[in-house]
């Protein structure tokens, strides 16, 4: 069973502070990594992709991937009560049907309180 | 429309009813799939279609039937449903090319099953 890991949450933080996400995942050939937002009620909404070791900036998003430690994290800088959410990682895996496809964690629950 | 419209977004139904879940991408994308998502559970893949060809069923139960008349367009069939399967439906969209495909998510269907 390839598996990703995150930490259900909630995770509070104060506005304007740094927010740390974190996701571990099973397969060790998994080659493509995602971070989704989704608001309360509303569909997941792509916000980050990396695909190499190391780090990938994108505005106040920061997402790191460590492939030995079979570890991606995402950083939110300046955290905005709108970041509020909860944040779902995906990682890519070869399904029993030899075609690749997506693994989904359970989302961590951000707070950003104000 | 832009991006990937999906209806109802909500829909109430008995047990003995017979509805459909229509999807509809507008990205020129040539895969579209099936989520299920369920309070405090991954997203749960049901159906995936590459090039209109179905190419992974995850074991889903019969009373859920897919169809994928063309490249743009996705149904869910529904007959005979149970309490348990009230949950979010998501289709997502992507362009397969040789790595795994960024997916786009289209608002979502709330069933609930009475």
């Amino acid at each position: 069973q390839k598996e990703v890991e995150q930490n259900s949450g909630p995770l509070s933080v104060p506005e304007g502070a740094i927010a740390s996400l974190n996701c571990t995942y099973s397969d060790r050939g998994s080659q493509s990594f995602f971070w989704y937002r989704q608001y309360s009620g509303k569909s997941p909404e792509l916000i980050m992709s990396i695909y190499s070791n190391g780090d990938k900036e994108d505005g106040r998003f920061t997402a790191q991937l460590n492939k030995a430690s079979q570890y991606v994290s995402l950083l939110i800088r300046d955290s905005q009560p709108s970041d509020s959410a909860t944040y779902l990682c995906a990682v890519n895996s070869i399904s029993n049907f030899g075609n690749e496809k997506l693994t989904f964690g359970t989302g961590t629950r951000l707070t950003i309180i104000p | 429309e832009t991006g990937v419209t999906q209806t109802p977004r909500h829909l109430v139904m008995g047990m003995t009813n017979k509805k459909s879940l229509k999807c509809e991408q507008h990205l020129g994308h040539n895969a579209m799939y099936w989520y299920k998502q369920s309070a405090k559970k991954p997203l749960e893949l049901m159906f995936v279609y590459s090039l209109e060809e179905r190419v992974e069923n995850n074991s889903v139960p019969s009373r859920f039937s897919p169809e994928c008349p063309n490249s743009s367009h996705l149904f869910l069939h529904l007959h005979t449903l149970q309490p348990e399967d009230s949950a979010l439906y998501l289709c997502a969209s992507s362009q397969v090319t040789s790595g795994t495909e960024t997916q786009y998510f289209g608002p979502g269907t709330r069933l609930l099953v009475l």
